[in-house]
């Protein structure tokens, strides 16, 4: 069975500053992807960026990097230079590469403090 | 490219009756969509798979006569919950599956509102 754990219900962040959002998943798929999405209060799920099982480095778009340690079956998402814009509610997800169900952890809310 | 479209955002509905939800692939194909729950402050719940020509694949403890799912062509599914009830009352969000791989082969319509009153 999948699972993915966020265990951070709440952060907070004071703007410019960074911030790591923890997350970690349980799989028997011998390969899967790992993904964050951003979901503002209007409810859209905005993909910010994919970390696929086999990548030998880190993914990183932007402002947004993902922390894989494969070993640990962590995929922490740290988010570089805050901005008050990215006060929402984040979500790590995770897909196996043999199925095409995607499941969600539970979500952690980020505030950036001006 | 790789948009979705959802319709409609936000409906009230009276209990008793019946709301459909459109999800619709606007510039490709999608011949697997998926349907998700949301309850304010917690997570998607996958409810459904939906393949285009054939039925729905419905997760443990959904209704699949509450929540009807048509995949009737490779742009359209639609979700229509029958007979709502006030706790039906939730967001409703659908994805589609891209085989071109943008998005890493998955976007997000911008989800439905849905109210029982």
């Amino acid at each position: 069975a999948q699972k993915i754990t966020q265990t951070q219900p709440g952060m907070f962040v004071q703007e410019k500053e960074a911030v790591t959002l923890d997350c970690t998943y349980d799989t028997s798929d011998p390969s899967y992807g790992l993904f964050w999405y951003k979901q503002p209060s209007s409810g859209e799920m905005i993909f910010l960026i994919y970390q696929g099982s086999y990548d030998q480095q880190n993914a990183t778009e932007g402002r947004y990097s993902l922390n894989f340690q494969k070993a640990r079956k962590s995929a922490n998402l740290v988010i570089s230079a805050s901005q008050l814009g990215d006060s929402a509610m984040y979500f790590c997800a995770m897909r196996g590469l043999r199925g095409f169900k995607t499941i969600f952890g539970a979500g952690t809310r980020l505030f950036v403090k001006a | 490219g790789a948009v979705v479209s959802q319709h409609p955002s936000r409906v009230i509905c009276k209990s008793g009756t019946s709301v459909k939800i459109e999800c619709r692939s606007l510039d490709f194909q999608a011949t697997t969509m998926f349907w998700y729950r949301q309850f304010p402050k917690q997570s998607l719940m996958l409810m459904a798979t939906s393949n285009e020509g054939s039925k729905a694949t419905y997760e443990q403890g959904v209704e699949k006569d509450k929540f009807l799912i048509n995949h009737a062509s490779l742009t359209l599914s639609t979700l229509t919950v029958t007979s709502a009830h006030p706790e039906d009352s939730s967001f409703y969000i659908c994805s589609a599956r891209d085989l071109a791989e943008r998005n890493y082969g998955y976007t997000f319509g911008s989800g439905t509102r849905l109210t029982v009153v």
